[in-house]
């Protein structure tokens, strides 16, 4: 079974700064890994997604993530953040076998000061 | 085109009520899926179905709560009888194939509270 971790709950920046924000994941098999991010009282969207290939995506807004097979480990950044990046990121796997299943990460909570 | 339709956005119910959610997919998408979001438990996969079809529904927490999924474009989770540790965010998604790889189109959500 796969599990996520975020490691912060919560992560204030300034605007325009640069953010990380940290998962790390757990999984016997290969895996599919997600970024989604929900804004206020709205469902998920997709910022963005590794299935293979190259370990950096580029995902909507500005983000990106990279893939590290060796510390499992699948870290959202974005150079410079805007106010309207407040939201919240969820971390999310699933098995490279097929299975639809999505576990989710708590959530991090980006908020941005001016 | 529209994006995954939830009804209604708001429930209050008092327990032991009869609770149904109601969910309306994108056109097209072979996939839906139930989700809970509460503060302590995060978001959880409740049940999912593939053309209409079970296939895990593992997440279903008690007997008290049921999926259905008459036709591609409906799909109801039934709260019977409510109780207030039900209160929370009932997301539904859905998505274009029956594949591991594909984004999961949420909706709005449903916000119960039980009292």
């Amino acid at each position: 079974a796969q599990s996520v971790t975020q490691l912060d709950s919560q992560v204030p920046v300034f605007e325009e700064a640069p953010v990380e924000l940290r998962c790390n994941y757990s999984s016997s098999v290969s895996v599919y890994l997600f970024w989604y991010v929900q804004y206020p009282n709205q469902g998920l969207q997709l910022l963005l997604k590794y299935l293979s290939g190259s370990t950096l995506v580029k995902g909507i807004n500005g983000f990106e993530a990279e893939f590290n097979k060796s510390q499992t480990s699948f870290h959202l950044r974005k150079p410079s953040v805007h106010i309207s990046d407040t939201a919240e990121y969820f971390c999310a796997v699933s098995d490279g076998q097929g299975a639809q299943k999505l576990v989710f990460g708590q959530g991090t909570r980006l908020t941005i000061n001016p | 085109d529209a994006g995954v339709i939830q009804s209604p956005r708001h429930e209050v119910t008092e327990m032991g009520q009869e609770v149904t959610l109601r969910c309306k997919p994108i056109s097209g998408h072979n996939s839906l899926f139930w989700y809970r979001q509460t503060m302590m438990r995060g978001l959880e996969l409740l049940i999912y179905f593939n053309n209409n079809v079970p296939i895990d529904d593992s997440g279903m927490p008690e007997d008290r709560f049921s999926a259905k999924m008459p036709n591609a474009s409906f799909s109801t989770l039934k709260i019977q009888p409510s109780e207030p540790r039900d209160s929370a965010v009932y997301f539904c998604a859905s998505s274009p194939r029956s594949s591991g790889w594909d984004e999961q189109y949420f909706g709005p959500g449903t916000r119960l509270t039980v009292t």
